[in-house]
């Protein structure tokens, strides 16, 4: 078992332009999760998906954010336009019955 | 609104001794609890939880208390080793929620 792996580990980017971070869960996890690290708030619930079904999305910063999670395996968090206040650590978890397991996390740095 | 607090951003112990972390909620309906160690680099990993219908919860060097009335739990490493220098993260949940609230997160050193 790979574990929940995500990509890029690193991005660097400009602000204004669009980034997409990768997530693909553990097999046979049915839930997965998008977090934020900051040093102020540590880990902030950014979306989560039951069975590929977006259940609470409250935590998205605002509309420059979205998600997704076309099927099972994969998932897609895109920031655009990025603002350097974006910049972060965003990690990704799948669980089931209530075991998390994070991802190594991606992070981001706008500029 | 950080319904999960984590007040002290870091701490040290020096190795051998008692390290311990701690952690305030402010949502009674929290009933279950978790601690999350994560090193640099690495996503968090699940370290130990305790449900509210307890109020201690052991597994070898550590240890989470969990004081419903003051909505407090701490966690206490003994002995601490250098192995444990890590970010600790608090959690919480709430009966039958799959998404778990988190703390800043509290940077332990072990010093030798």
């Amino acid at each position: 078992d790979a574990g929940v792996i995500q990509s890029p580990r690193h991005e660097v980017t400009e602000m204004g332009q669009e980034v997409t971070l990768r997530c693909k869960p553990i097999s046979g996890h049915n839930s997965l999760f998008w977090y934020r690290q900051t040093m102020m708030r540590g880990l902030e619930l950014l979306i989560y998906f039951n069975n590929n079904v977006p259940i609470d999305d409250s935590g998205m910063p605002e509309d420059r954010f979205s998600a997704k999670m076309p099927n099972a395996s994969f998932s897609t968090l895109k920031i655009q336009p990025s603002e350097p206040r974006d910049s972060a650590v965003y990690f990704c978890a799948s669980s089931i019955r209530g075991g998390y397991t994070f991802g190594s996390g991606t992070r981001l740095t706008v500029v | 609104d950080q319904q999960v607090k984590q007040n002290s951003p870091s701490l040290s112990a020096q190795e051998g001794r008692i390290s311990i972390l701690n952690c305030d909620y402010t949502n009674s309906m929290f009933d279950y609890f978790l601690w999350y160690k994560k090193y640099p680099a690495e996503g968090p990993t699940f370290l130990i939880s305790i449900s509210s219908i307890k109020d201690k919860n052991e597994d070898g060097r550590f240890t989470v208390f969990l004081n419903k009335s003051a909505k407090h739990l701490s966690l206490h490493i003994v002995p601490s080793q250098p192995g444990d220098s890590a970010v600790y993260f608090c959690a919480a949940s709430l009966r039958g929620a799959q998404k778990l609230v988190f703390g800043q997160g509290t940077r332990l050193t072990i010093n030798p």
